[in-house]
């Protein structure tokens, strides 16, 4: 069965500092692995997605992604934090073929410091 | 284009009593989705319709839900009667056929409360 753990539950980061978030999955297979983030207010939004190929992802608002399966891993990360990045952030995996039928981490919610 | 609409945003009920949520997609998307989150735990799929068909149910947790889709466009979530333990927000995402190759497009959710 698949599963998502993201270890975190909050963090707080200054801005302009990098961030981190963490993602663990479990699936049998290559997932198909998500990011999306949820603004105050907002619906969830795609921040990025994995399917194959470079295991570097590139996604909206900065973001990028790096898939590691010897780690089973599909961490967030951004260089330098803007406080408009303050939301939760939720890692999704999805199997082939099973269309949106997605699996999602418990979320981690990110706090901005001036 | 407007994206995901969902009614109401909120919405709070008594135990027992029975609530409608609707979720209108994006025009020409097939594939409508139903996800929940319950406080403090996972968003969780409920299920999935491409147009009217459900093609996925394996998430409804029991036969107080009821999802619907006439004629393939705007989708309804009935819950009938409401428990306590269905509080949380129901989250509508809707996609283009092609499965995980094209996008979901969330929309903001509704925030069920069962007092």
């Amino acid at each position: 069965a698949q599963s998502v753990t993201q270890p975190d539950i909050h963090i707080t980061v200054s801005e302009g500092a990098s961030l981190e978030l963490r993602c663990n999955y479990s699936y049998g297979a290559t997932p198909y692995l998500f990011w999306y983030v949820q603004s105050p207010g907002q619906g969830l939004q795609l921040l990025l997605k994995y399917f194959s190929g470079d295991t570097l992802v590139q996604g909206i608002k900065g973001f990028e992604a790096e898939f590691k399966r010897s780690q089973s891993s599909f961490n967030l990360r951004k260089p330098s934090v803007h406080w408009s990045d303050a939301a939760e952030y939720f890692c999704a995996v999805g199997a082939p073929f099973g269309g949106y039928a997605l699996n999602f981490g418990k979320g981690t919610s990110l706090l901005v410091t001036p | 284009e407007a994206g995901v609409t969902q009614f109401p945003s909120h919405s709070v009920i008594e135990k027992g009593q029975t609530v409608t949520l609707r979720c209108d997609p994006i025009s020409g998307h097939d594939n409508l989705y139903w996800y929940r989150r319950v406080m403090g735990k996972e968003i969780k799929f409920l299920l999935h319709f491409v147009k009217e068909s459900k093609q996925d149910e394996s998430g409804m947790p029991n036969n107080r839900f009821l999802a619907e889709r006439t004629g393939g466009t705007y989708s309804t979530l009935k819950v009938q009667p409401a428990e306590l333990e269905d509080s949380g927000v129901y989250f509508c995402a809707s996609s283009q056929v092609g499965g995980l190759v094209t996008e979901a497009f969330f929309g903001q959710g509704t925030r069920l409360t069962v007092v």
